[in-house]
Parts: C-alpha cells; structure tokens; sequence
C-alpha cells in the first residue's frame, strides 16, 4: 500500500492566518491526491481533487499544489469555520490510501 | 443532488458479523459512472478505505480486511451493503458510506454511523 504522511499532525493559528500542510507519498502518485476536511462529528468533506482543483462549491482560500510524491494544502487566510482536521488520500494505486490528519486549532 | 444514509445495528457482538445499508437518493444506484464505497473510522483515529462497489457488481476490497468483507449492492432498493464478519473490538468505528469517483476521490459521504463491538 502506498502511505501518506502529513506534516504538521497538529497546528495552532489565528483568524486571517496563512496555513500550509504537506503530504507526502511513499511513492509518485502523479496527481490523483485529495483533500478533506473533518469537523468533530461530522463526516469528511472534500476540498481538492486532482492535487489542485477546487470542489464545487468549496472556497477560493483553499488550494492545493504539488505532483508525484510531494503535495501543500494551504487555506490563504484562515476564517472560524477552517478550524477542523483535513486529510490527504492518494488514489493513484488500490487500495485508496489516507494521510494522518492535521488538526487544525485556535491560537 | 446525490445523498447517503447508513443504517444498521450499533452494537454487534465480538465474532458476529456486522451488516450496514446504505441508502442512496438524488442518482440511481444503477447508472454508470460512479463507484459506492464504504470507509470506517476508529474512535479517535484516522480514516480507513474498506471496500467499493460498482453498479454492475463488481467489487474491491481491501485486502487488509482479507476476505472478512462482502459488499453488494441492490438496486431495486438503490441501496448497497457491507458485511464484515469475526469482528473484533478493532472493528469498532464510524462507517460512512460514500459515492466514489472513478479517480478514486470520495464525495459525498453519509453522516456516519457509530459501530460498537461488545458482548
């Protein structure tokens, strides 16, 4: 299986704040990464597919970069809502693969 | 818009086998173009890819379930199903179900449904 490592685990920051994740494959899996975000009770959302590109519906202060096994998550200016947990997942190769979790909080 | 909801016991017994249903509104369970996918997630803990399914039939499992894992799908009901048998209190989790794209990515899920293993 292919493995997924986020960094940091956990962040502390403020309101207005640029953040930025990482997430790294154990090996290249072009671009078929995602992000989700989790608040506490609810079920995952997804935010970026294809390492870059924006959900429906989702907010221009997320994106999303990188290709092959090194990929940022970053969320321009952090509003109230953002404080949750985002996670990667890989699905270059079965089975679909999921990051840790960065846990997102308050400063 | 497409909507899941699972449903099934919360409590199953240490070496019984857990059932879940999911029940799918706002898209046919029988058109192409989407796989149906069951992810679980341990108290605390991070998320787990289970298993998918496709409107023909056709399944993938992960295989560090082994072959504890049966999904199938009935569409007369548009509902599709897992069943995990000889569970352990590892098993315990929150199961969603989830539409997944034939890129692999999962949107959108269920709430989720909390499942105990305990005699």
């Amino acid at each position: 299986d292919i493995q997924m490592t986020q960094s940091p685990s956990s962040l502390s920051a403020s309101v207005g704040d640029r953040v930025t994740i990482t997430c790294r494959a154990s090996e290249s899996i072009s671009s078929y990464l995602s992000w989700y975000q989790q608040k506490p009770g609810k079920a995952p959302k997804l935010l970026i597919y294809a390492a870059s590109s924006l959900q429906s519906g989702v907010p221009s202060r997320f994106s999303g970069s990188g290709s092959g096994t090194d990929f940022t998550f970053t969320i321009s200016s952090l509003q109230p809502e953002d404080f949750a947990t985002y996670y990667c997942q890989q699905s270059y190769s079965t089975p679909p693969t999921f990051g840790q979790g960065t846990k997102m909080e308050i400063k | 818009q497409v909507q899941l909801q699972e449903s099934g016991p919360g409590l199953v017994k240490p070496s019984e086998t857990l059932s879940l249903i999911c029940t799918v509104s706002g898209h046919s369970i029988s058109s192409s173009g989407y796989y149906w996918g069951w992810i679980r997630q341990p108290p605390g803990k991070g998320l787990e890819y289970i298993g998918s399914i496709y409107h023909t039939g056709n399944t993938y499992n992960n295989p560090s379930l082994k072959s504890r894992v049966t999904i199938s799908v009935d569409t007369s009901k548009n509902q599709f199903s897992l069943k995990l048998s000889s569970v352990t209190a590892a098993d315990a989790a929150v199961y969603y179900c989830a539409v997944q794209f034939d890129t692999g990515e999962f949107d959108p899920w269920g709430q989720g449904t909390l499942v105990t293993v305990s005699s």
